[in-house]
């Protein structure tokens, strides 16, 4: 059974707007959850993390917002931009600076002019 | 420059030719991890190492081996290449899983075609 889900497989936002992408998990011992950005024909790259212990990170135009009760996360990007059209993978760790990480299976963001 | 290599970038193989991607990074980080994307599906975990001579299935193993006999390198072997085995794979490598400065550098991805 998926532990890390984006029910979302596609987004399609205008340009200027905001961007939500969610993920929900089921496994309360994940400690870090990471998003990460993917182009086509390129490798996936790190975007923004949170911890566990907290409830928001903000990165620029990125910020991730961590609900533990209901087991779920966001990523808001404001403002939407052209470039920001690519494929948007939610990750959680589980075992600690040992463990592993666990990728859902990604949500394709498309943002139009 | 700090970078995850992965060779080759393309390949189109027959059934029952083994063959072997290689992965190096420069970093010397301890964690190095091999995903397949298959459209749908995202990224699977195919195989990853904490360290060397350290390696743990992740979730499709089947038909696929790993070694990690030096920290830089972790190749991918399949010994016996199926079709099911068509998809794009990436190798990826960190200082440890996940983490604040944890997080995971990938290579440009290996696209490999099994007829």
């Amino acid at each position: 059974d998926q532990q890390v889900k984006q029910n979302s497989p596609s987004l399609s936002v205008q340009e200027g707007r905001i961007s939500i992408l969610n993920c929900d998990y089921t496994n309360s011992m994940f400690d870090y959850f990471l998003w990460y950005k993917k182009y086509p024909a390129e490798g996936p790259t790190f975007l923004i993390s949170i911890s566990s212990i907290k409830d928001k990170n903000e990165d620029g135009r990125f910020t991730v917002f961590l609900n533990k009760s209901a087991k779920h996360l966001s990523l808001h990007i404001v403002p939407s931009q052209p470039g920001d059209s690519a494929a948007y993978f939610c990750a959680a760790r589980v075992g600690g600076s040992q463990g592993n990480l666990i990728f859902g299976k990604g949500t394709k963001l498309s943002v139009k002019p | 420059e700090a970078q995850v290599t992965q060779n080759p970038r393309y390949l189109i193989t027959v059934t029952g030719k083994k063959l072997t991607v290689t992965c190096s990074q420069n970093m010397n980080h301890e964690y190095m991890s091999w995903y397949r994307q298959d459209p749908g599906l995202g990224l699977r975990q195919i195989y990853y190492s904490m360290n060397v001579e350290v390696t743990d299935k992740g979730d499709v193993p089947e038909g696929y081996k790993v070694s990690r006999k030096e920290k830089r390198n972790f190749p991918l072997i399949l010994e016996s290449p199926s079709p099911n085995q068509t998809s794009l794979y990436f190798c990826a490598s960190s200082l440890a899983a996940g983490g604040p400065v944890g997080e995971l550098f990938f290579g440009e991805g290996s696209r490999l075609t099994v007829l």
